[in-house]
């Protein structure tokens, strides 16, 4: 079965620490990934996604892509209280739209 | 420009009973993607339509179904309800559902079946 894996947590950051967010996937067909940030009781909303190796960034965010490895991770620097949530990996697995989800990391950030 | 929006946002409904939901995309977006989401399972893919054309289809049984009209709008029916089928009823659409089109969701309409 084609899984992403994403360690449940909670991982607790400090304010104005950098959190760093870590997932697996086991289809190495897979072609684009995506984090979702969801509130408690709200739906996903984009945060970026990413389909070339390396580094994307944008703002206080920074994905990362190790195709080799098939790991995807999300840097958020400068981390607030505001971006205490869930934070979801998602892969598309085969076709474009079906989108495979991680459980989600839930997300901390402590005053 | 508005977001995907969903209704209802709320039902309850009893088992063996059907019910039917309703999404609008994003202006301009063409495909749209439903998607289930549960605790125990998170969320899991229900189906795609692009162009009033069914594209993909997640493991859900038959009794989950969809449509999609010719300005994009798109609906979920759900028959014979089962109190498995409580959950977070997630609606995504996409410019072209390729692989640098992003999914975006709407608010999402919940479902308790008692």
């Amino acid at each position: 079965q084609k899984e992403v894996e994403q360690n449940s947590g909670p991982l607790s950051v400090p304010e104005g620490a950098i959190a760093s967010l870590n997932c697996t996937y086991s289809d190495r067909g897979s072609q684009s990934f995506f984090w979702y940030r969801q509130y408690s009781g709200k739906s996903p909303e984009l945060i970026m996604f990413i389909y070339s190796n390396g580094d994307k960034e944008d703002g206080r965010f920074t994905a990362q892509l190790n195709k080799a490895s098939q790991y995807v991770s999300l840097l958020i620097r400068d981390s607030q209280p505001s971006d205490s949530a869930t934070y979801l990996c998602a892969a598309n697995t085969g076709t474009a739209s079906k989108l495979t989800f991680g459980t989600g990391t839930r997300l901390q950030v402590t005053l | 420009k508005a977001g995907v929006t969903q209704t209802p946002r709320y039902l309850i409904k009893t088992r063996g009973q059907q019910v039917t939901l309703s999404c609008s995309p994003i202006s301009g977006h063409r495909s749209v993607s439903w998607y289930q989401q549960t605790p125990g399972q998170g969320l899991q893919f229900l189906f795609e339509y692009f162009s009033e054309t069914q594209r993909n289809k997640g493991n859900f049984p038959g009794r989950f179904s969809g449509r999609q009209f010719s300005n994009s709008r798109s609906e979920m029916n759900v028959s014979t309800l089962e109190l498995g089928d409580s959950a977070l009823y997630l609606c995504a659409s996409s410019l072209t559902g390729a692989n640098n089109s992003p999914l975006h969701f709407g608010n999402g309409t919940r479902l308790t079946v008692t």
